[in-house]
């Protein structure tokens, strides 16, 4: 079975800093890997996804995440970050053996930027 | 969340009550999902369907129906059965189910137990 860890309930940074939120995940064969951001009261909103290829993603809202497979981590990452970046991070995955793609969530993280 | 939309924001229930949350969408999407939400535990899978009139239990079903009569709608009854509703509820769509299709998120429903 499929899993992932978050393993900061939540980062703190300052506006203009970079901001990194760590995920490692537990899958066999390949894994789909994705990044979704939540704001309070809200859905949840699709930043990036791994499914092969470039081991470096780019997303939306200036976002990246990078992929290290000897290391099974997708860390989520923005070089600059923006006040309005702090919400709830998400990290997700899928295993190539589930017949209907069962999305495996993270427990979040939450990112807090203060000007 | 644009293109998939929940209805209501906020819903109480009454101890003994079954309630239907609603979940449309307009994205001719194949795959309809419903998610639990609880702080600190991430997103938690109650139903999932892949197709019209066929749905599948998830993680955590118990006390919780679903129907699937249209491709654009996928209600959720939260039933008298189900002892501790009090979440945050995420109806989620993908174009299909393989394990490339991203799954995409409505604004959700709050419910709450009176």
């Amino acid at each position: 079975a499929q899993s992932v860890a978050q393993p900061e309930d939540q980062v703190n940074v300052a506006e203009g800093n970079p901001l990194t939120v760590k995920c490692t995940y537990s899958v066999s064969g390949n894994p789909y890997l994705f990044w979704y951001v939540q704001y309070p009261n809200r859905g949840l909103q699709f930043l990036l996804k791994y499914i092969t290829g470039d081991n470096l993603v780019k997303g939306s809202y200036g976002f990246e995440a990078e992929f290290n497979k000897s290391q099974t981590s997708f860390h989520l990452k923005k070089p600059s970050a923006l006040v309005s970046d702090s919400a709830l991070y998400f990290c997700a995955v899928r295993a190539p053996t589930d017949s209907w793609g069962k999305l495996q969530f993270g427990a979040g993280t939450q990112v807090v930027v203060t000007p | 969340d644009g293109g998939i939309t929940q209805s209501p924001k906020y819903l109480f229930r009454k101890e003994g009550q079954n309630v239907t949350l609603s979940c449309e969408q307009n994205l001719n999407h194949d795959a309809m999902y419903w998610y639990r939400q609880d702080p600190g535990q991430g997103l938690r899978l109650i139903y999932y369907s892949q197709i019209v009139n066929d749905f599948q239990k998830g993680d955590i079903a118990e006390g919780y129906s679903v129907s699937r009569e249209k491709k654009e709608s996928f209600p959720l009854t939260v039933t008298s059965a189900q002892k501790n509703p009090t979440a945050f509820y995420l109806c989620a769509s993908s174009i299909g189910t393989s394990e490339r299709e991203t799954q995409y998120f409505g604004p959700g429903t709050r419910l709450l137990v009176l």
